[in-house]
């Protein structure tokens, strides 16, 4: 069974600054999905960033990009010039081919003005 | 734009009292899930189907039960509650593997309080 692993249960970044949030993963498949879901205080799952596992080139999307290390089973997110409206619950999942999620604990983002 | 909606935002009930959690997709999805979150815990599977009346169990189905009997809607079903079963409950939608959008969609929780 593939296990999510978020090692910090809280981050908190100064407006502007750059913060990387953690996630490790385990599993077995060479063909996978990762994604990190952003959750704000309206507990609607938003969908931040997603990387396949067959491609080296790390994902970006405007201020949010990742860090995948499929050898050691890293993916890490790093948030640049960090806005209030990102502070939120951040989740790292891993989507296996049959379609099934794993998600982590979540990572709770505080962003201080 | 892809919407899962979930029937309640907030949904108090007694023990023993035998709850209904809705889930509608738009988008056509095969697959559809629904998740608890708890604090701490992250999401967990409960359940969820691929098909049309198909069903797989996820981490923690003990006392859920669903049911799809049409393609967009997807139901989990609290035999009788309990307030254990006292949590925030996601439901989410995607399509199979290879198809353009791979990600979860996820509709906007129901908080249920079991009392």
């Amino acid at each position: 069974a593939q296990t999510v692993t978020q090692s910090q249960p809280e981050m908190s970044v100064q407006e502007a600054e750059t913060v990387t949030l953690s996630c490790t993963y385990d599993t077995s498949e060479s063909d996978y999905y990762l994604f990190w879901y952003k959750q704000p205080p309206s507990r609607q799952m938003i969908l931040v960033i997603r990387q396949e596992a067959y491609k080296q080139q790390n994902a970006t999307e405007n201020r949010f990009s990742v860090n995948f290390q499929k050898a050691a089973k890293s993916f890490s997110l790093k948030i640049s010039d960090s806005q209030l409206g990102d502070a939120a619950m951040y989740f790292c999942a891993y989507r296996n081919n049959a379609g099934k999620s794993t998600f982590g604990d979540g990572t709770t983002l505080t962003v201080k003005p | 734009d892809v919407k899962v909606t979930q029937s309640s935002r907030y949904l108090v009930k007694r023990t023993g009292e035998k709850v209904f959690l809705e889930c509608v997709q738009d988008m056509d999805h095969e697959n559809m899930f629904w998740y608890r979150q708890d604090p701490g815990l992250g999401l967990r599977l409960i359940y969820f189907s691929y098909d049309v009346k198909m069903k797989e169990k996820g981490d923690i189905p003990e006392g859920y039960s669903v049911s799809r009997e049409k393609k967009e809607r997807f139901s989990l079903i609290l035999e009788s509650a309990s307030t254990n079963q006292t949590s925030m409950y996601l439901c989410a939608s995607s399509t199979p593997q290879g198809g353009r959008n791979t990600e979860a969609f996820f509709g906007q929780g129901t908080r249920l309080t079991v009392v």
